[in-house]
Order: C-alpha cells, then sequence, then structure tokens
C-alpha cells in the first residue's frame, strides 16, 4: 500500500510571508495523482490544489504552488502571500491511476499564521 | 451548484446503539466515498460506491458497519452496536468519474462531515 509521510505536525507562518509544507510518498507505480487538501476548524475538507504524476510541469493555483518531484517522491505545498484565512490543517493525499480509488492520507500539518 | 452535505452535523449516542448516517452528493456524482478521521488514525477509507457496481467495501473495520446506495445519490452508512472506538468524524466525498478509456484526476469533494460521540 501506498504511504504518505507529512514530517512537520506544525508550522508557523507569519502574514505575508511565504511557507513550504512538505509531502514524501511511497509509491512502486508509475501513474497516479497527488492532491493538497485545507480542513479549517468546520470541518470541510477543501481541494487546494492537485498534480497530475504524469505532467512535468509544477500545478499552481493563484498563491499556492508545488514543488513535485517525482523521482525524489516528494509532493511540497508553498504558500505564498500567507493570510489568516489560509490557518487550517493541511492534508497532503495521494490516489493510483489504475487501481483503487481511494485517497491515501498524510497524518496533517497543522498551518499557524500570526499576524 | 451544491455541495456534497451531510446530517447529522454531529451525534451523540451510547454505548451498543446503532447510528446511521447520511450523505448527499453533489448532483450527477457518479463516485461516492465514506472515510473515517479519527485522533489515532487519520483519514481512513471506509467504502466506495460507483455507479451500479458492486462497492468497494475493503476499508471497512468490522462487520458492524455498512453502507448502501440507494437509487444511485443518497448514502447512508450504518454503525450498529456502537463501540466508543467508533468515535470520530465520518466525512463522505463525491466525484464525476470518466467513463471509458478517459483519464481524469476524479477529483474527490468532501462534505462537512458527521461528528459521531459514543458515550
Amino acid at each position: 500500500a501506498q504511504t504518505v509521510t507529512q514530517s512537520q505536525p506544525e508550522m508557523s507562518v507569519q502574514e505575508a510571508e511565504t511557507v513550504t509544507l512538505s509531502c514524501t510518498y511511497d509509491t512502486s507505480e508509475s501513474d497516479y495523482y497527488l492532491f493538497w487538501y485545507k480542513q479549517p476548524p468546520s470541518r470541510q475538507m477543501i481541494l487546494v490544489i492537485r498534480q497530475e504524476a504524469y505532467k512535468q510541469q509544477n500545478a499552481t493555483e493563484n498563491r499556492f504552488s508545488v514543488n513535485f518531484q517525482k523521482a525524489a517522491k516528494s509532493f511540497s505545498l508553498k504558500i505564498s502571500d500567507s493570510q489568516l484565512g489560509d490557518a487550517a490543517m493541511y492534508f497532503c493525499a495521494y490516489r493510483s491511476a489504475n487501481s483503487g480509488y481511494a485517497l491515501n492520507f498524510g497524518k496533517g500539518t497543522s498551518l499557524l499564521v500570526t499576524p | 451548484g451544491a455541495g456534497v452535505s451531510q446530517s447529522p452535523s454531529n451525534k451523540v449516542t451510547e454505548k451498543g446503539k446503532d447510528v446511521e448516517l447520511r450523505c448527499d452528493p453533489i448532483s450527477g456524482h457518479t463516485a461516492l466515498y465514506w472515510y473515517r478521521q479519527s485522533l489515532g488514525q487519520g483519514l481512513e477509507f471506509l467504502i466506495y460506491f460507483q455507479g451500479n457496481s458492486a462497492p468497494d467495501k475493503s476499508g471497512l473495520p468490522s462487520d458492524r458497519f455498512s453502507a448502501e446506495r440507494t437509487g444511485g445519490s443518497v448514502s447512508t452508512l450504518t454503525i450498529q452496536r456502537t463501540q466508543q472506538e467508533d468515535s470520530a468524524v465520518y466525512l463522505c466525498a463525491s466525484s464525476s468519474r470518466p467513463g471509458g478509456l478517459t483519464k481524469g484526476t476524479d477529483t474527490q469533494y468532501f462534505g462537512p462531515g458527521t461528528r459521531l460521540t459514543v458515550l
């Protein structure tokens, strides 16, 4: 089974600064999808960004971008110009493209944004 | 359009009672997933429905857990004879799944979850 590791249980960033959340995964597959989800205290899991493994170009969504290193099996999330509303739990997730349907989640990183 | 909805938002029950949790997926989404989020185990996959196919129940932790999906839309997760270790947030997600050979990201959209507390 694929495993997803988020090595930073907590991170802190000042408003307007940049922060990077780490994620590594273990897989023998070549085709898969990677996701970052945000979970604020409301519990709603919100998709932040997604990456297809067959795409070499890193995904970006406004202030959010990823650094996808397929050989290193690394998928970090960079948040630029951090805002107070970015404070939440962030989960990295893996899904196989060819077998199984479930998302495999990391344990999450709690992001605190200070004024 | 409307997102995934779940009810109830919170449920408190006594050990040994049965509970039913409901999920309304996004209209038109053919795939539906249940996950459990607990402090000790993180987010775990429970069960997956796709159209009229037999569900993938590989994540259900015991035979006290069951789920059904009526008419390809609403789903109910039932936990019989609840135990304290069943206390968790139960999350439902849905996705549209391309048919045939089309490759897609099958992004899952989540509901707000049901927090279950077993006393």
